[in-house]
């Protein structure tokens, strides 16, 4: 058990609709990554919290929006959803500063089927 | 730019034979960290075997040890006595800091079967 807790752990929902996957991290841990992982892909970075604010994005498109709460929770939104947005959905969070080692813990991850 | 390639999309092994999964990076950085992740057909993610790059000793894991280059900017898995759990993707990751804090890399994977 990483300690990183994703839900819901299984979607099912249809083109053109909406979704929100929550994340809650490791107790103390202040930054939030998620990351996307097609079929049989490899993980892409989407964005990045610390302490809710946005640190960093990476190919997040338009239709998707995440934010970080007072309470270091995390949701990722997806929104008009398409066929290729089919995937598992990842969120990590890692201790970051000294001492620190860098190590990302993920959670099991979120995975959503649009049909 | 950083990156991490990792050179073989597949790979497969028998069982309690060893097996080499490479890792190539380039950075600017001095100072980071390299992992590799393990995501058997679970797809959790999880930790193999983490080396800093300030450390010249390469670090091991029980069965897990990393052969770390640093000049040659490699950083190759080794896993010995190959079990039937161990087959899974492999993902070797580069973690440096900038000037906004942490930063992961990850290679594309290596997909490692362990036959019987």
């Amino acid at each position: 058990d990483s300690g990183v807790t994703q839900t819901p752990k299984h979607l099912i929902t249809a083109t053109g609709q909406r979704v929100t996957l929550r994340c809650s991290p490791r107790s103390g841990d202040l930054s939030v990554y998620w990351y996307q992982q097609s079929l049989d892909q490899g993980l892409q970075f989407l964005i990045q919290y610390y302490n809710g604010e946005e640190r960093a994005k990476g190919n997040i498109l338009e239709r998707f929006s995440a934010q970080q709460f007072p309470d270091l929770h995390s949701e990722l939104n997806l929104s008009s959803l398409e066929l290729g947005d089919s995937a598992l959905y990842f969120c990590a969070s890692s201790v970051e500063g000294p001492p620190g080692t860098g190590e990302l813990f993920f959670g099991e991850g979120s995975r959503l089927t649009v049909l | 730019a950083q990156t991490v390639t990792q050179s073989q999309p597949e790979m497969s092994v028998q069982e309690a034979e060893t097996v080499t999964l490479s890792c190539t990076y380039d950075t600017s950085e001095n100072n980071y960290y390299l992992f590799w992740y393990k995501q058997p057909p679970s797809r959790q993610m999880i930790l193999v075997i983490r080396q800093e790059a300030y450390k010249q000793q390469n670090a091991t894991e029980n069965r897990f040890s990393v052969n770390f280059q640093k000049a040659a900017k490699s950083f190759s898995l080794k896993i010995s006595d190959s079990q039937l759990g161990d087959t899974a993707m492999y993902f070797c990751a580069l973690v440096f800091r900038d000037n906004y804090g942490q930063n992961f890399v990850f290679g594309p994977g290596t997909r490692l079967s362990v036959l019987p």
